[in-house]
């Protein structure tokens, strides 16, 4: 089982440039979400879904898209890079039971840097 | 809003001891509580899942607690190892919402 993956590892991102951070997983989870994570400020979530179609804000949504439409993907779209969104990136997935995420599984993130 | 929080930020401690993380969180209505492992450079991995319905989990040298009425749970760390050595942060799932907040977590040094 390859579980949750994150492409690309690095990328490096002049502002104003858009760009697809991609996440794959393989144990049909039907949760999917995207966390930043930031020296000093923990992780913070940007955005989930709890099934194919289904997409929801989480705490710090401005300046990122997601779409959801398979249960194996979930792609974040950062529209215009700000110097801002440096930092890395996790995608994670789980099953769901109806309240919300079970266990979490990590994808090994992907580190961005916006110049 | 939920607000997690996890004391102490850092801990080091010499190979053997039994130790003790905490983690608070604001809203009791909370349908999940998560404890993670993260490696430097790594992913975060899931040590214990606590149903809001259960008081504790366990696993291995690891157990875990959750006292909702308080707003709080431990994680427990018998026999510490230096590969014990990792930053751990606790997660709690919003009863409301499904949204999974995450502490700011406390890295742990083992010494030999």
């Amino acid at each position: 089982n390859a579980g949750v993956t994150q492409t690309p590892k690095f990328q490096v991102l002049k502002t104003g440039q858009s760009m697809t951070l991609q996440c794959a997983q393989d144990m049909n989870h039907e949760y999917m979400s995207w966390y930043r994570q930031d020296p000093g400020m923990g992780l913070r979530l940007i955005h989930y879904s709890v099934g194919a179609g289904i997409t929801d804000q989480g705490e710090v949504p401005n300046g990122y898209n997601v779409s959801r439409s398979t249960t194996e993907d979930f792609p974040l779209r950062l529209l215009s890079a700000a110097p801002s969104q440096t930092s890395v990136y996790f995608c994670a997935s789980s099953y769901s039971s109806g309240g919300g995420a079970g266990e979490l599984f990590f994808g090994e993130g992907s580190r961005l840097t916006v110049l | 809003k939920q607000e997690v929080t996890q004391i102490p930020a850092a801990l080091s401690v010499p190979e053997g001891e039994n130790l003790v993380l905490n983690c608070s969180f604001t809203d009791s209505a909370i349908y999940n509580l998560q404890w993670f492992r993260q490696d430097p450079g790594k992913g975060l991995t899931s040590l214990l899942l606590i149903q809001s319905s259960q008081r504790e989990q366990t696993s291995g040298r690891l157990n875990a607690s959750l006292d909702k009425s308080s707003g709080r749970s431990t994680l427990y760390i018998a026999a510490s190892q230096p590969g014990d050595s990792a930053t751990y942060l606790c997660a709690v799932t919003s009863g409301n919402t499904g949204k999974l907040i995450f502490g700011q977590g406390t890295t742990l040094q083992v010494k030999p």
